[in-house]
């Protein structure tokens, strides 16, 4: 167990469903970061928060919407999502500026049919 | 655009072996990570090294960066079965900003 929770861990829907991708960290973290791996493909940053506030969304398509209700917690809502959304979906958090680095959490395995 | 690449994509040792992993970057940097991943799950922060430092050691890893070649190597020495896995370099271009990550290694070390 790392600090940083996600889940489900994996998780199977079809492309007219909307479901939630939880993450959860207790580790006092001020930042918290989606991330998209698919295979074959470097890791793409999806969302960064920090203090809450979103800084970055790097031109994610609009079916993907994150929401960060407060500092320990951040989740991704997905809706009418594509088989190439299928990829190992990765939550990571950390302490802006201490130099650190990322703490993950074990990821949602996404798979659309 | 990826800031990182890795080099070799894939690397097969024998145990007990020296593992080097390479990774070059386009743009300056406030430091670079390096990070590990065992198939499917999460990254593992394994070592942070800072512009201003050209050599880091924790344990049986040794990371080395080059500011001027914008290129960094990770040393995995006494290599174990439990090592393998896939190796990732990111860059922080600024303090507070995010990490870029590179396409990674995937390294196995045959018993």
């Amino acid at each position: 167990e790392t600090g940083v929770t996600q889940t489900p861990r994996h998780l199977v829907m079809g492309m007219t469903n909307k479901k939630s991708l939880k993450c959860e960290q207790h580790l006092g973290h001020n930042a918290m970061y989606w991330y998209k791996q698919s295979a074959k493909k470097p890791l793409e940053l999806m969302f960064v928060y920090s203090l809450e506030e979103r800084v970055e969304n790097n031109s994610v398509p609009s079916r993907f919407s994150p929401e960060c209700p407060n500092s320990s917690h951040l989740f991704l809502h997905l809706h009418t999502l594509q088989p190439e959304d299928s990829a190992l979906y990765l939550c990571a958090s950390s302490q802006v500026a201490r130099g650190h680095g990322y703490t993950f959490g074990s990821g949602t395995r996404l798979t659309v049919v | 655009s990826q800031q990182g690449e890795e080099d070799p994509q894939a690397l097969s040792i024998q145990e007990g072996e020296n593992a080097t992993m390479n990774c070059s970057y386009k743009t300056s940097i406030n430091n670079l990570q390096w990070y590990r991943q065992n198939s499917g799950r999460g990254l593992v922060h394994l070592i942070l090294i800072r512009s201003n430092e050209r050599e880091k050691h924790s344990g049986r890893l040794r990371v080395t960066l080059d500011t001027s070649k914008k290129s960094s190597s990770l040393l995995i020495t006494a290599s174990r079965a439990a090592d393998t896995a896939s190796y990732f370099c990111a860059t922080e271009l600024n303090a507070g900003n995010m990490l870029t990550f590179g396409g990674g290694t995937r390294l196995m070390v045959k018993p």
